[in-house]
C-alpha cells in the first residue's frame, strides 16, 4: 500500500513565523501535490511537482513556496504566516508513467492554526 | 475557467434510502474520480471514470460518466449509517496532465 506521511497532524504557529509542512511517500512516486481543504470550499492546489527540484504553481500560490530535493519528499513553506493560511493541508503523490489514470494517495493531513 | 460543480453541498438520507450525487464540469476532461473523506481522516479512492458511458459500482455505491454532458453521477442504493462521509469528485482537464480540480465536496449523514 502507498504510504504518505505528514509530518504533524496539528500545528500553531504565529503570525509572521516561516512555517514548514513536511511531506514524505514511500512509493516512489514522481508526481507530488499540496493541497489546501476548507470548509465549502474544497481542495484546492497550492503547488505540485513532477520531478525533484521541478515545481509548477496550482491555484493558489501566493504566500507558499514548496521544495523538492529529494523525489521521495516535498515541503511546503509558508514564508511568512498569516492567519487566512489556519487550513487543513493535504500532500499527495501519484505516478508519473503509464498507467495515468491511477488515482493521488493522500497523507492524514495538517491542521495548521495560525495566532 | 476550469469548474467542478458538485450538488448537493449537504444530503442528510434515511437508511434504505436511494440519492444521487452530481458532478458537473466545464470542459473537456481525461479521466474523473470519485473519493470518500470519513471525518479526522484522509481522503480515500473510491472510483475511476475513463470514458464516456462508463459505469463502476462497489456495494451500495455506483459511479458513472456522461462527458457529452460532462457529468458525473455517485448513486447510493439503499443507504446505511456507514455511508456517511463527505464525498468528493475530482477532473483531471485534458491537457492539464496529472493535476486534479476537485469539486466542493457533498457531506452525506445517513440517519437512523
Amino acid at each position: 500500500d502507498v504510504k504518505v506521511t505528514q509530518s504533524s497532524r496539528y500545528l500553531v504557529k504565529r503570525t509572521g513565523e516561516k512555517v514548514f509542512l513536511e511531506c514524505v511517500q514511500d512509493m516512489d512516486h514522481e508526481n507530488m501535490f499540496w493541497y489546501r481543504q476548507d470548509p465549502g470550499l474544497g481542495l484546492r492546489l497550492i503547488y505540485f511537482s513532477y520531478d525533484v527540484k521541478m515545481k509548477e504553481k496550482g491555484d493558489i500560490p501566493e504566500g507558499y513556496s514548496v521544495s523538492r530535493e529529494k523525489k521521495e519528499r516535498f515541503s511546503l513553506i509558508l514564508e511568512s504566516a498569516s492567519t487566512n493560511q489556519t487550513s487543513m493541508y493535504l500532500c499527495a503523490s501519484s505516478l508519473g508513467t503509464e498507467p495515468f489514470y491511477q488515482p493521488q494517495h493522500f497523507g492524514d493531513g495538517t491542521r495548521l492554526s495560525i495566532l | 475557467e476550469l469548474k467542478v460543480e458538485q450538488n448537493p453541498l449537504f444530503l442528510s438520507m434515511q437508511e434504505e434510502k436511494n440519492y444521487t450525487i452530481y458532478c458537473n464540469y466545464s470542459t473537456t476532461s481525461d479521466r474523473l474520480y470519485w473519493y470518500r473523506q470519513d471525518p479526522g481522516k484522509s481522503l480515500e479512492s473510491l472510483f475511476v471514470l475513463l470514458s464516456n458511458g462508463a459505469v463502476k459500482q462497489e456495494g451500495r455505491l455506483m459511479a458513472s460518466l456522461d462527458t457529452k454532458a460532462r457529468l458525473s453521477t455517485l448513486h447510493i442504493t439503499a443507504a446505511v449509517h456507514d455511508l456517511s462521509a463527505t464525498y468528493f469528485c475530482a477532473v483531471s482537464f485534458t491537457g492539464t496532465a496529472s493535476k486534479l480540480t476537485f469539486g466542493t465536496g457533498t457531506r452525506l449523514q445517513v440517519t437512523l
